[in-house]
C-alpha cells in the first residue's frame, strides 16, 4: 500500500529558530500533498495544500511567510516553520494520495511533534 | 457551508459492538473515509465508501447512504486497543477532504 514518510518524528527548538519538516511519498508519485496541524485534543486542521512545481495554497489564517512550503518533486514536500515561537508547538502531519489509483484514500505520515522552548 | 457531524465521545465494553455515526452536508460527494487516530499518532486509513451500502473489512464495517448524507462505522468484538478517535471525512466535488471533529471511543473492560 501507499506509504508516506515524514521526518523528523519530533523536534525541540529554541524560539526564533527555523525548523524544516520533510514529507516523502515512498512508493507513489504525489502531485499534491497536504499539511495539517493538530493541537492536543483537537481535530485536524488543514494548513495548506502543496502542489508540485507551483505555489502552495494556504488556508485562511495560515501565514504563508511563516510556514514555507516547497514541493520540488513528485515525491517530496517540505514545510519550514520560520522564526518559531512557543505557540507554534504542535503536531504537524503531512498526507498524500496516490492519484494514479482512482479514488484512493489520503495516507498520512507519522507526524512531527514540534516543541518550541 | 460544509459540515460533518459525529458524536464527540462514546463508551463501549470490551467484546461488544459499537456504531459511530456520521452525517454530512457537503458541496458534492466523491467518497467518504473513516480513519482511526490513536493519541499522539497520525490517522490511519480504515475504510472508504463511495456507493450506498455496507463495506466489511474484518471486525470493522462502514455503511453509506448518500441520499441521507449518512454513514456509520461499526466495530465488532471490541478490543482495548480500539480505544482511539475515529474520524469521518468526505471528499467534496473539488476533491477537497472535509473532516469531522472525530469521535473519541473509550473501551472499558
Amino acid at each position: 500500500g501507499a506509504v508516506v514518510s515524514q521526518h523528523p518524528s519530533w523536534v525541540i527548538c529554541k524560539s526564533g529558530t527555523s525548523v524544516k519538516i520533510e514529507c516523502r511519498s515512498l512508493d507513489f508519485q504525489a502531485t499534491t500533498m497536504f499539511w495539517y496541524r493538530q493541537f492536543p485534543k483537537q481535530s485536524l486542521m488543514l494548513m495548506a495544500t502543496s502542489n508540485e512545481g507551483s505555489k502552495a495554497t494556504y488556508e485562511q489564517g495560515v501565514e504563508k511567510d511563516k510556514f514555507l512550503i516547497n514541493h520540488a518533486s513528485l515525491t517530496l514536500s517540505t514545510l519550514t516553520v520560520t522564526s518559531a515561537h512557543p505557540e507554534d508547538s504542535s503536531f504537524y502531519i503531512c498526507s498524500a494520495s496516490d492519484r494514479g489509483t482512482g479514488n484512493s484514500p489520503l495516507h498520512f505520515g507519522n507526524g512531527t511533534r514540534l516543541t518550541v522552548t | 457551508g460544509q459540515n460533518i457531524d459525529q458524536p464527540t465521545e462514546m463508551t463501549a465494553t470490551e467484546g461488544a459492538i459499537v456504531q459511530i455515526n456520521c452525517t454530512y452536508q457537503t458541496s458534492g460527494f466523491n467518497g467518504l473515509f473513516w480513519y482511526q487516530q490513536h493519541a499522539g499518532e497520525a490517522p490511519t486509513f480504515l475504510s472508504y465508501n463511495v456507493l450506498d451500502g455496507l463495506e466489511e473489512k474484518g471486525r470493522f464495517s462502514s455503511f453509506l447512504s448518500r441520499s441521507k448524507g449518512y454513514s456509520y462505522l461499526l466495530l465488532k468484538e471490541l478490543q482495548m486497543k480500539d480505544s482511539a478517535s475515529y474520524l469521518c471525512a468526505v471528499r467534496d466535488s473539488n476533491y477537497q477532504l472535509i473532516w469531522g471533529a472525530g469521535t473519541k471511543l473509550i473501551i472499558k473492560p
